[in-house]
Order: structure tokens, then C-alpha cells, then sequence
């Protein structure tokens, strides 16, 4: 399995533009979480979704983030306006169920100038 | 979840053993205790973990103590790559409480 994929790696935008980050979670895997990393305040969850319904969205910032699941094999993290302040690495990560072990992509970095 | 304890920074000579301690003291009957490490521009990666017995893996071992106040993760022989941030984290499995990294121990392996 190629493990959880993430796209893009990178990205560099303006502020007031929209961003779209991507992933892939890893086939047969019914939970996947969005994470932000900075160095202020280290890993944080901002969303949660098992079997394709979000369950706890508690850390989504504000209205300007939004995530979506379509289906088993993708989920959209999207941030409209982008602000410096969302400068950050984000990571998608899954797991078979739940709360249990989980496998994390490799990150997007995220640079809103 | 548990409340974890964990040193900030360790150093370890490469080849030797790497020993982090965590310290969960209020950790209840039904927390496994969770490590994740993290390197340098990487996603987090899963370890190893445990609910009352000691686990080995490929990857490490993970002693807890009788009381399950504490544990102790050992990387057998370290090596360059094994350079990074490690958390221990309590969790019970299949609860709704969140996996909560904290600033764990930054590990660093000297050649």
C-alpha cells in the first residue's frame, strides 16, 4: 500500500486566495483526520470523519475552513480566505476505525504570504 | 485521556539503547499507552503501544510498569535516523476522546 497521500507537498499563496489540500486516505481505512502543525501550537486535530460523515469538527478554526469526504478515498480540506495565519503544515491521517493506531501522510506545507 | 509527562530532550550514542521514560499517573484501568515519533519534516508515525503488558515490536519495546503509572519506550540500538520528537500518549481505544500529541521528547542520536 502506498500509504496515505497528500496533495500538493507544498504550497505558496496569497492572502484572500482559496486553498485546497488533498488526500487519500489508505484503502480500507474508515476514519480520516485532518491535522495542522505550527510552532506555536504543535499538533492540533481539526477534524475527524468516520465512514465519510465528519463526527467532531470542534477544531476547525472558523467558517474560513471547511472539510469535505466524498467518498471512502478522498477528503478536501479547503480554507477560504486564506490568511498568514493559516501558514502551517497540515497532515491527513486514517485509520481502520476510530480512535485506534494512525497512519499519516507525509504533510502539505502551506505558506499564505 | 491520561496526562503524560515526558523529559523535553535526551541525547543517546548511536548503537546504543535509547530509553524514554513517559509518566501517566492518572491514567485509568481501560488507557493503552500510545508512542508516536515524529522526524524532521515527516507525518507522525506509529510506534508501538500497550495496556498493561510490557510489547515488543520491530521496531521497539515498550515496558509499563505494575502500577501503570509509568512506562519506558527502548529503541534497542539506536541509530542516526532514529533522531526525533517522541510522544507518549494515553488513549482509550474505541472512546471518543482525541489522540492528544503534546510537546513530547526530542530525541537526538549522536555518532
Amino acid at each position: 500500500d502506498a500509504g496515505v497521500i497528500q496533495s500538493p507537498r507544498h504550497e505558496v499563496t496569497e492572502m484572500g486566495q482559496e486553498v485546497t489540500l488533498r488526500c487519500k486516505p489508505i484503502s480500507g481505512h474508515n476514519s480520516l483526520f485532518w491535522y495542522r502543525q505550527t510552532m506555536m501550537r504543535g499538533l492540533e486535530l481539526l477534524i475527524y470523519f468516520n465512514n465519510n460523515v465528519p463526527i467532531d469538527d470542534s477544531g476547525m478554526p472558523e467558517d474560513r475552513f471547511s472539510a469535505k469526504m466524498p467518498n471512502a478515498s478522498f477528503s478536501t480540506l479547503k480554507i477560504q480566505p486564506s490568511e498568514p495565519r493559516d501558514s502551517a503544515v497540515y497532515f491527513c491521517a486514517s485509520s481502520l476505525g476510530g480512535w485506534d493506531t494512525q497512519y499519516f501522510g507525509p504533510g502539505t506545507r502551506l505558506t499564505v504570504l | 485521556d491520561a496526562k503524560t509527562t515526558q523529559p523535553p530532550s535526551m541525547d543517546c550514542a548511536e548503537g546504543r539503547a535509547a530509553n524514554l521514560p513517559c509518566n501517566h499517573s492518572t491514567i485509568s484501568g481501560n488507557e493503552y499507552v500510545y508512542w508516536y515519533r515524529q522526524i524532521h519534516s515527516q507525518g507522525p508515525q506509529y510506534i508501538i503501544h500497550g495496556l498493561k503488558n510490557n510489547e515488543t515490536n520491530e521496531m521497539a519495546s515498550l515496558i509499563i510498569t505494575e502500577d501503570r503509572k509509568s512506562s519506558t519506550l527502548i529503541l534497542p540500538h539506536a541509530t542516526l535516523r532514529d533522531t526525533a520528537v517522541y510522544y507518549c500518549i494515553g488513549l482509550t481505544q474505541g472512546g471518543s476522546e482525541k489522540l492528544v500529541f503534546g510537546k513530547g521528547t526530542k530525541l537526538t542520536v549522536n555518532p
